[in-house]
């Protein structure tokens, strides 16, 4: 079975500066996992996928992440916020090719001025 | 490219009454189906998915019920809505290939029930 962890609820950086958005992963096999983002009332967006390729992966608007299996962990990053990323984020994970993605609790974004 | 549709957007419904939300995809084949609800402040809940015509599967009891008569249409039904139905309802596809799983998303239905 799978089930992911957001441990932040919500994170409020200022504009410019770095985002660090915190996902751990469990999985008793190779997962697949990704970032979705959802703006206020609309649907969700996917940012970008990790498939078992390249640990590092790049996504859309200048997000990144980093699949590290030691730490179960799949962080998603972005070097310097933009008022436009004030939006929630979902870490998601699924078995590979699996029928069902579990969704984690999400992580709201502010962005200060 | 591929586009998803969910009607309407918004949805006013007074308690007992029923519902009728339409989804449908284009630009895709024999596409992997979903509804999800998602309340306020909350993550998101898979109600139903679909992996062909006349084909669902359910996740959760409730008095929600799914039905998918074409190939690319999916409908999330209820004969008599109660207040804890209230809620933004999204529909996704995937595209049923093997290894293949991210989901695409709709729009969304806010529903209130009133």
């Amino acid at each position: 079975a799978q089930s992911v962890t957001q441990l932040d609820s919500h994170v409020s950086v200022s504009e410019g500066t770095p985002v660090l958005l915190r996902c751990n992963y469990s999985s008793s096999y190779s997962p697949s996992l990704f970032w979705y983002v959802q703006h206020p009332n609309k649907g969700l967006q996917l940012l970008l996928k990790y498939t078992s390729a390249a640990t590092l992966v790049k996504g859309i608007n200048g997000f990144e992440a980093e699949f590290k299996k030691s730490e179960t962990s799949f962080h998603l990053t972005k070097p310097s916020a933009h008022m436009s990323d004030a939006a929630e984020y979902f870490c998601v994970v699924s078995g590979w090719g699996a029928q069902k993605l579990v969704f984690g609790q999400g992580t709201r974004l502010t962005i200060n001025p | 490219s591929q586009t998803i549709h969910q009607w309407p957007a918004t949805l006013v419904q007074p308690v007992g009454s029923p519902l009728s939300l339409e989804c449908t995809v284009e630009g895709t084949s024999n596409p992997n189906l979903y509804w999800y609800r998602q309340a306020a402040g909350r993550g998101l809940q898979l109600l139903f998915y679909s992996v062909g015509i006349g084909q669902i599967s359910s996740e959760v009891p409730q008095n929600l019920s799914a039905s998918r008569p074409q190939d690319r249409q999916f409908i999330l039904s209820s004969k008599k809505l109660l207040l804890s139905d209230s809620g933004f309802y999204l529909c996704a596809w995937s595209p049923g290939l093997a290894g293949v799983n991210e989901q695409f998303f709709g729009p969304g239905t806010r529903l209130t029930v009133l």
